[in-house]
C-alpha cells in the first residue's frame, strides 16, 4: 500500500512537500522505482518524477529546476519537494510504485489534494 | 519530446466493443501500458507491455500495439467500464514517463 501525506494548502511561491509511506513491501526492492504523478482539476495525468532505491532520480524536464525527489529506505518512504509553486500546480498528487525497465505504474496511492492559494 | 495522442471521448452501447487508440511516432517499438481511472478514484493498471493483463483484470480487456498506434479493446462493454483511459510509455531517449491525454469512455 502507498499513502500520501502533506499540507493540503500551500501559498504561491512557497514549497510543496509531500511524503509517500510504503507498507507491505520494501522500498529497497530492486525491481521497482517510486514515482509521483499529479492531476489538475478536470485534466489528465502528468508525470512529475521517479526515484530508485539508490537515490537515482528521473525528473520531468519542465520541473527539473524546482524539483527534488528523495528516498528514505530506513523509513520505507519517499518524498517530493517542489519549490516556487503557482496556482496552476493545484492538483491531486499521487504516489505510485513503478515496475521495471518500462516503468509500469502498477500500484497507486489514493492521492492527496494540494491547493496553491494565498 | 515524445507525444501520445488520444481521442478525448468514445461512446458505445452496452454489450458492444469499445476501441480506444493511442497514437505516437513508431509507438510499436515501445512498450505501452494502459490505466483506467474512474471518477474520484486513483488510476488502476489494466494492460501493461502492450497486451499483458494483471490478474485482477477481466479477459474482455485486451491491448495491442503496432506501427504508430496502440489499441485498448474492451469487449462486451458494461456500465462499470465507464471511465477515463490513459496510455503511457517510457521514453528512453529523454528518460521520461509520457502519458496520453486520456479518453473518456461513455457507456450509452
Amino acid at each position: 500500500q502507498l499513502h500520501e501525506s502533506g499540507p493540503g494548502l500551500v501559498k504561491p511561491s512557497e514549497t510543496l512537500s509531500l511524503t509517500c509511506s510504503v507498507s507491505g513491501g520494501s522500498i529497497g526492492d530492486t525491481s521497482y522505482y517510486w514515482g509521483w504523478v499529479r492531476q489538475p482539476p478536470g485534466k489528465g495525468l502528468q508525470w512529475i518524477g521517479s526515484v530508485y532505491y539508490t537515490g537515482k532520480t528521473f525528473y520531468d524536464p519542465s520541473l527539473k529546476s524546482r524539483l527534488t525527489i528523495s528516498i528514505d529506505t530506513s523509513e520505507n518512504e519517499f518524498s517530493l519537494k517542489l519549490t516556487s509553486v503557482t496556482a496552476a500546480e493545484t492538483a491531486v498528487y499521487y504516489c505510485a510504485r513503478v515496475w521495471g525497465t518500462y516503468r509500469i505504474f502498477d500500484y497507486w496511492g489514493q492521492g492527496t489534494q494540494v491547493s496553491v492559494s494565498p | 519530446s515524445y507525444v501520445l495522442t488520444q481521442a478525448p471521448s468514445v461512446s458505445v452501447a452496452p454489450g458492444t466493443t469499445a476501441t480506444i487508440t493511442c497514437g505516437g511516432d513508431n509507438i510499436g517499438s515501445k512498450s505501452v501500458h494502459w490505466l483506467q481511472q474512474k471518477p474520484g478514484q486513483a488510476p488502476m493498471l489494466v494492460i501493461y507491455s502492450d497486451s499483458d493483463r494483471p490478474s485482477r483484470v477481466p479477459e474482455r480487456i485486451s491491448g495491442s500495439n503496432s506501427g504508430n498506434t496502440a489499441t485498448l479493446t474492451i469487449s462486451r462493454v458494461e456500465a462499470g467500464d465507464e471511465a477515463d483511459y490513459y496510455c503511457q510509455v517510457w521514453d528512453s531517449s529523454s528518460d521520461s514517463v509520457i502519458f496520453g491525454g486520456g479518453t473518456k469512455l461513455t457507456v450509452l
